[in-house]
């Protein structure tokens, strides 16, 4: 089962925050959030694991709520280089697989 | 550390012609995932190996599509014939352990971009 990103595409500027949801409709065991860059591959920012935890490393951070089978990727004070594909891939079920979502087009303007 | 390495990185081929593209993952890396991405989506799991052994094909179209890991380290995916629909990025990535709950994620390739005419 796919994952639903929201937004599909935002845009905004050097210094604001931006938050990227990502939903399913089933039970999730584990969320990754990734970042691709035109033509370039998918990097791997962060996972989460059931437990409802939250985890961040510099100005990016992501929650799991478990009980919405949701995740949210939070990101502040963003940089130019912030800009880019942000894709959820959420594990559901006990088959180990990883499914993502379409993708949140996120465009960070001077 | 040298990251999933792919070739080609570029291939246009006439329809109904067989392609085949190959993948090193990074060294160690027991378990690797061949992913098609088409334009605007995410990434679609094609096929997941265990060291040399498919544990999940079940997203491969078997009637044309053919991936082989040897020796569980580099991997080959095979489309023959090839048809118009099979343009996509093809993308390898590998991880550590076994499932999706690694601390490190999945290192991604840069992909290999198919154009079927």
């Amino acid at each position: 089962q796919q994952p639903v990103q929201s937004p599909q595409a935002m845009i905004l500027r050097e210094g604001e925050d931006a938050v990227i949801n990502c939903s399913s409709s089933k039970a999730l065991y584990s969320v990754h959030w990734y970042r691709q860059k035109h033509g370039e591959a998918p990097v791997f920012l962060m996972i989460l694991l059931k437990g409802g935890e939250q985890k961040g490393h510099d100005k990016i951070s992501a929650s799991f709520n478990e009980k919405k089978q949701q995740s949210s990727l939070y990101l502040t004070a963003s940089q130019l280089s912030y800009s880019g594909t942000y894709f959820c891939g959420t594990e559901s079920g006990s088959n180990y697989k990883l499914t993502f979502g379409k993708g949140t087009l996120l465009t960070v303007n001077p | 550390e040298a990251g999933v390495v792919q070739s080609p990185r570029y291939k246009i081929i006439e329809k109904k012609q067989p392609v085949a593209f190959w993948c090193n993952p990074i060294s160690g890396h027991n378990t690797l995932y061949w992913y098609r991405q088409n334009l605007g989506q995410g990434p679609e799991l094609l096929i997941r190996y265990e060291n040399e052994e498919a544990v999940d094909d079940s997203q491969l179209p078997k009637d044309r599509f053919s991936a082989e890991r040897l020796k569980g380290v580099d991997s080959t995916l095979k489309i023959q014939p090839a048809e118009l629909g099979d343009s996509a990025v093809y993308l390898c990535a590998s991880s550590l352990d076994f499932g999706p709950r690694v601390d490190y994620g999945y290192t991604f390739g840069s992909g290999t971009r198919l154009t079927v005419v």
